[in-house]
């Protein structure tokens, strides 16, 4: 069955600093994988995804995340980080065919200034 | 485009009871997706509906159901609550399968 983990549960950074957050996937077929974040009392927005093509993949507010196949991984990075990227960040994958998305345990990102 | 609306935005019930829930996704998608959202378990599939059919089911008891009407809109169901139910529930709808799904605010549920 597929998973998704995510290693870092809880990340403290100051304003500025940078930040990488790590998502593995397991499935062994083509996959879609999406970074979403939800805010403090926000619904679930889109930071960024992968479907095919460049492995590094731009999204918004300055957040990109790299696609190693043969890591199975889809890290997102950020250079610096601000007080208004407090969120959960969760990452998600699911394979070509089908709307099932399995979302990694999120990540709470704190940043303080 | 508006996105995607739920309701109600919130909900008390006691256990044994029934509820329905409603999404009405963006103009022009034509699949939904419901999930949900607890602390302990994360956000977890139910099932996803596309043109009326149900395409993709969860691992979720059968006391959870859905539908989706000619004009997209979904419904969710749940009978005889348990208090384990009590959770965020969401609604994503794409334009088709595989392409980015875009979430409501979600329903919360409390089951008393």
């Amino acid at each position: 069955a597929q998973s998704v983990s995510q290693h870092n549960h809880h990340v403290i950074l100051s304003e500025a600093a940078s930040l990488e957050l790590g998502c593995n996937y397991s499935y062994g077929g083509t996959v879609n994988l999406f970074w979403y974040v939800q805010y403090p009392g926000q619904h679930l927005q889109l930071l960024l995804k992968y479907f095919s093509g460049d492995p590094l993949v731009k999204g918004i507010k300055g957040f990109e995340a790299e696609f190693i196949k043969s890591k199975f991984s889809f890290n997102l990075r950020k250079p610096s980080v601000q007080w208004s990227d407090t969120a959960e960040y969760f990452c998600a994958v699911t394979s070509y065919n089908t709307d099932k998305l399995i979302f990694g345990t999120g990540t709470r990102l704190q940043v303080f200034p | 485009k508006a996105g995607v609306t739920q309701t109600p935005r919130y909900l008390i019930k006691t256990r044994g009871q029934q509820v329905t829930l409603s999404c009405s996704p963006i103009s022009g998608h034509r699949s939904v997706s419901w999930y949900q959202q607890t602390p302990g378990q994360g956000l977890q599939f139910l099932f996803e509906y596309f043109s009326e059919t149900q395409r993709n089911k969860g691992n979720f008891p059968g006391r959870f159901s859905g539908r989706q009407f000619s004009n997209s809109r979904s419904e969710m169901n749940v009978s005889t609550l348990e208090l384990g139910d009590s959770a965020l529930y969401l609604c994503a709808s794409s334009s088709d399968r595989a392409e980015t799904q875009y979430f409501g605010p979600g329903t919360r549920l409390l089951v008393l």
